[in-house]
């Protein structure tokens, strides 16, 4: 089954405590994007990648890193959390330049909560 | 991407047709109109999408102006299960990842 997978789901942690929200996708797409959506914001586009070794500042990178050392894989890394990165988190995969006209992939989303 | 500018919130009896309206008057001849929805904290799930003619598939019908300034989706027999946030992109042209606005939030009721 085709599917994009984040994990964990929820994450309560403290406030710089380092953590990783890992996303995989198992249908060889090019691209994938990371997401925030807060209340009132919508959702808000944090890093994307368009393969692997190369990723690039969305809207609200401040904060976060990733990285695409493969292609399946594409986590979301918080050095030092803070309260404002409290939010649901949305990892996204599609095919790729070739293959724009189709449709992106979302994972269940990560629930975090920095205290 | 052009911008696209959707109303904040309709409603809809259930079993009507929802209507579901969007203006991207600055879209560009390469770029494509997709909708996406997110039903309650779910990731957003593609529904369709069109360049000029009008589309359709086992979801919704998709209606683009023939100056292709606004769309306008269609659902042809809401249920309760539609009720979700709807988001308009315009996208294509060398960018290929979806970026959202705001959506429209539909609620079908009873």
């Amino acid at each position: 089954e085709a599917q994009v997978t984040q994990n964990p789901r929820y994450l309560i942690t403290v406030t710089g405590k380092k953590l990783t929200v890992t996303c995989s996708q198992n249908m060889n797409h090019e691209y994938m994007s990371w997401y925030r959506q807060d209340p009132g914001l919508g959702l808000r586009q944090i890093y994307y990648s368009m393969n692997v070794e190369v990723t690039d500042k969305g809207d609200v990178p401040e904060g976060y890193k990733v990285s695409r050392k493969e292609k399946r894989n594409f986590p979301l890394i918080l050095e030092s959390p803070s309260p404002n990165q409290t939010s649901l988190y949305f990892c996204a995969s599609l095919p790729g330049r070739g293959d724009y006209l189709t449709e992106a992939f979302f994972g269940q989303g990560t629930r975090l909560t920095v205290v | 991407d052009a911008k696209t500018t959707q109303p904040p919130s309709m409603d809809c009896a259930e079993g009507r047709a929802a209507n579901l309206p969007c203006n991207h008057s600055t879209i560009s001849g390469n770029e494509y109109v997709y909708w996406y929805r997110q039903i309650h904290s779910q990731g957003p799930q593609y529904i369709i999408h069109g360049l000029k003619n009008n589309e359709t598939n086992e979801m919704a019908s998709l209606i683009i102006t023939e100056d292709r300034k606004s769309s306008t989706l269609i659902l042809p027999h809401a249920t309760l299960r539609d009720t979700a946030v709807y988001y308009c992109i315009a996208m294509g042209g060398g960018s290929y990842i979806p970026t959202f606005g705001r959506g429209t939030s539909l609620i079908v009721h009873p």
